[in-house]
């Protein structure tokens, strides 16, 4: 059974362009979330993702956009790259309704440069 | 969410019970106290959660105090590979409301 898969794992891009990650959520999953982890400090919510909308946004601004799809996995997109917007960014999955916990991959590291 | 606190880090003998304290002193009657670790350049990997009663899995165990302003994540037997950042998270459980918000955690370092 696979968990929760993202691609790429590594990116390098400059300044001012744009970038899309993938994820593919655990079987079974309908609910997507998607978390920034800057270096040194814990993951940071950005939004969540279920039944094809966003339903909960963290503090990021609009250049930061995603997209669920009818088999449930996510994409991130991040418009006019900042050199702050490198970070290892997380995808995680679960269920929409219980107490069961969200589940992570090991995230795409992105590097601006 | 109520917000926890941890200590920053913390260090644990190889075969030692790890002993990793959490304070949600501002916890709801409706809010579960999950643990997450993060081992190095991974995503974080869920441990176990409760709401009330303590929990063992295969991972670890769980202990709640009775009036639920504190938690102790027990790792019985420490390995040199349950060194990471370990992370006590508390959370609503609803519909709408299903982040996880994350602190600094506690570094715990196994030595062998």
């Amino acid at each position: 059974d696979a968990g929760v898969t993202q691609s790429p794992t590594h990116l390098i891009k400059t300044r001012g362009q744009q970038v899309t990650l993938r994820c593919s959520p655990k079987s079974g999953h309908d609910t997507v979330s998607w978390y920034q982890q800057a270096l040194g400090q814990g993951p940071q919510f950005i939004f969540q993702y279920y039944e094809e909308e966003e339903r909960q946004r963290g503090n990021f601004p609009d250049r930061f956009s995603g997209h669920q799809f009818p088999n449930y996995s996510s994409e991130l997109n991040v418009n006019a790259l900042l050199l702050g917007d490198s970070a290892l960014y997380l995808c995680a999955s679960s269920l929409r309704r219980g107490s069961q916990p969200q589940h992570f991959g090991d995230g795409t590291r992105l590097s601006i440069l | 969410d109520a917000k926890t606190t941890q200590p920053p880090s913390m260090d644990c003998a190889e075969g030692r019970a790890a002993n990793l304290p959490c304070n949600h002193s501002t916890i709801s009657g409706n809010e579960y106290v999950y643990w997450y670790r993060q081992i190095h350049s991974q995503g974080p990997q869920y441990i176990i959660h409760g709401l009330k009663n303590n929990e063992t899995n295969e991972m670890a165990s769980l202990i709640i105090t009775e009036d639920r302003k504190s938690s102790t994540l027990i790792l019985p037997h420490a390995t040199l590979r349950d060194t990471a950042v370990y992370y006590c998270i508390v959370r609503v459980i609803s519909g709408s409301a299903r982040q996880l918000t994350f602190g600094s955690g506690t570094q715990l370092t196994v030595l062998p």
